[in-house]
């Protein structure tokens, strides 16, 4: 099975901050790591699939990069909406999703 | 309007078993795989499984593998996840999710989530 760290468990930030987030796959998966948001109370919503490419009706503040095993997901400038967990999720081989990032107010 | 709407929450004793389901609308439901994913109270997303609704092949998480049924009917459009004993640790919300193989299966749709409870 592929396994996904991700880092930092959580973090705290401004409004205006730019945040990254960071998954590592076990074994090399490519391009085929996704990113989602979910607020709480709320199901998760696709950010990013393939790596980088942004999903219809996300903010462009949000984008991803990475291929191989390293993938990061940077958001620009962050905005009050955007405090929420944010998981990575590979889809190489079944799938498996990383522990999650808290992202809180400072 | 795409939809996956998912039956209500249940609370349940341990031993007992369960089904939940998931109804698709608003897209050609065989041509999706439907995933199942669960998150424990204040914990993260695990994924437990999938079937192809077109010819019901499922494939599931070696951490579930045994412990849940999943399936799925074409004509009802609804997939399903079964207990036939369930455990304390069990308790959970569980969601069901449309599968995108254009978006490199990323999940592009959820259901609302199912909450279940398990407790003597």
């Amino acid at each position: 099975d592929i396994q996904v760290t991700q880092s930092p468990s959580s973090l705290s930030a401004s409004v205006g901050d730019k945040v990254t987030i960071t998954c590592r796959a076990s074994q090399v998966i490519s391009t085929y790591m996704n990113w989602y948001q979910q607020k709480p109370g709320r199901a998760p919503k696709l950010l990013i699939y393939g790596a980088y490419r942004l999903q219809s009706g996300v903010p462009a503040r949000f984008s991803g990069s990475g291929s191989g095993t390293d993938f990061i997901l940077t958001i620009s400038s962050l905005q009050p909406e955007d405090f929420a967990v944010y998981y990575c999720q590979q889809s190489f081989s079944a799938l498996t999703f990383g522990g999650g990032t808290k992202v809180e107010i400072k | 309007e795409l939809q996956l709407e998912q039956s209500g929450a249940e609370v349940t004793k341990p031993g007992e078993s369960l089904r939940i389901s998931c109804k698709g609308s608003g897209y050609n439901f065989s041509n999706y795989w439907i995933t199942w994913v669960r998150q424990m109270p204040g914990k993260g997303l695990e994924w437990m499984g999938k079937t192809d609704p077109s010819d019901s092949y499922t494939n599931y998480s070696p951490s579930f593998q045994g412990r849940v049924t999943i399936s799925s009917d074409k004509s009802s459009s609804t997939a399903y996840l079964e207990w036939s004993s369930l455990k304390a640790s069990d308790t959970a919300i569980y969601y069901c999710a449309r599968l995108n193989q254009a978006l490199v299966h990323a999940v592009d749709y959820w259901g609302q989530g199912t909450l279940v409870t398990v407790s003597s």
